[in-house]
């Protein structure tokens, strides 16, 4: 199985920062790397689908980058409906694993 | 509008089994990929199962293989998860989702809880 390894677990950041998420796979899984970002109590909403394609509907300030093995997921200035847990996830090769997630929060 | 709504969580007993539903409405059911994916309390998510646009082809997780079945009724547009010999650590909120370059759609999710 592949392995996809988030960091940091957690940040804090103020509205307004940059701020950037790093995903890691066990074996290089191409560009088939996803992006979400789940809110308290709602279902996970696809921010980034392979590894840089941005969603219909999501704002232009999330970004993604990488490919092979280390990819990342950028936040170019922070709004208050940001402050999340961001979850990237493989679409290599089932299973298709989730990382562990990164709790943003606030500063 | 796309939307996907699952239904069939509950109260199980260890051992017990459950069937969860979920029922697509606003876009063509039959042509799309689909999976299940669960969220224990407090932890992340996790892949479950996936199967393919007319079911020929079906993938499990091993924590639920051969124990989980994943089917879905293209006339029906609807997609169902048979859960038997159930155990504590299946508790959690269970989401379906359409697969299109990443699960772009998913349901509110339903509960199961696995508790004596």
């Amino acid at each position: 199985d592949i392995q996809m390894t988030q960091s940091p677990s957690s940040l804090s950041a103020s509205v307004g920062d940059r701020v950037t998420i790093t995903c890691r796979a066990s074996q290089s899984i191409s560009r088939y790397l996803n992006w979400y970002q789940q809110k308290p109590g709602k279902a996970p909403k696809l921010l980034i689908y392979t590894a840089s394609d941005l969603q219909s509907g999501v704002p232009s300030r999330f970004s993604g980058s990488g490919s092979g093995t280390d990819f990342t997921l950028t936040i170019s200035s922070l709004q208050p409906e940001d402050f999340a847990t961001y979850y990237c996830q493989q679409s290599y090769s089932t299973p298709y694993t989730f990382g562990q997630g990164t709790k943003l929060e606030i500063k | 509008e796309v939307q996907l709504v699952e239904s069939g969580g509950a109260l199980v007993q260890p051992g017990g089994s459950l069937r969860l539903s979920c029922a697509a409405s606003g876009f063509t059911f039959s042509s799309y990929e689909m999976n299940w994916v669960r969220q224990a309390p407090g932890k992340g998510l996790e892949w479950v199962s996936y199967i393919s646009s007319i079911g020929t082809t079906i993938y499990y997780a091993d924590s639920v293989k051969g124990r989980f079945t994943i089917s879905r009724d293209n006339a029906k547009n609807s997609l169902y998860l048979q859960m038997n010999s159930l155990r504590a650590e299946d508790t959690a909120v269970y989401y379906c989702a359409r697969y299109l370059r990443g699960f772009d759609i998913w349901g509110q999710g339903t509960m199961v809880t696995v508790s004596s």
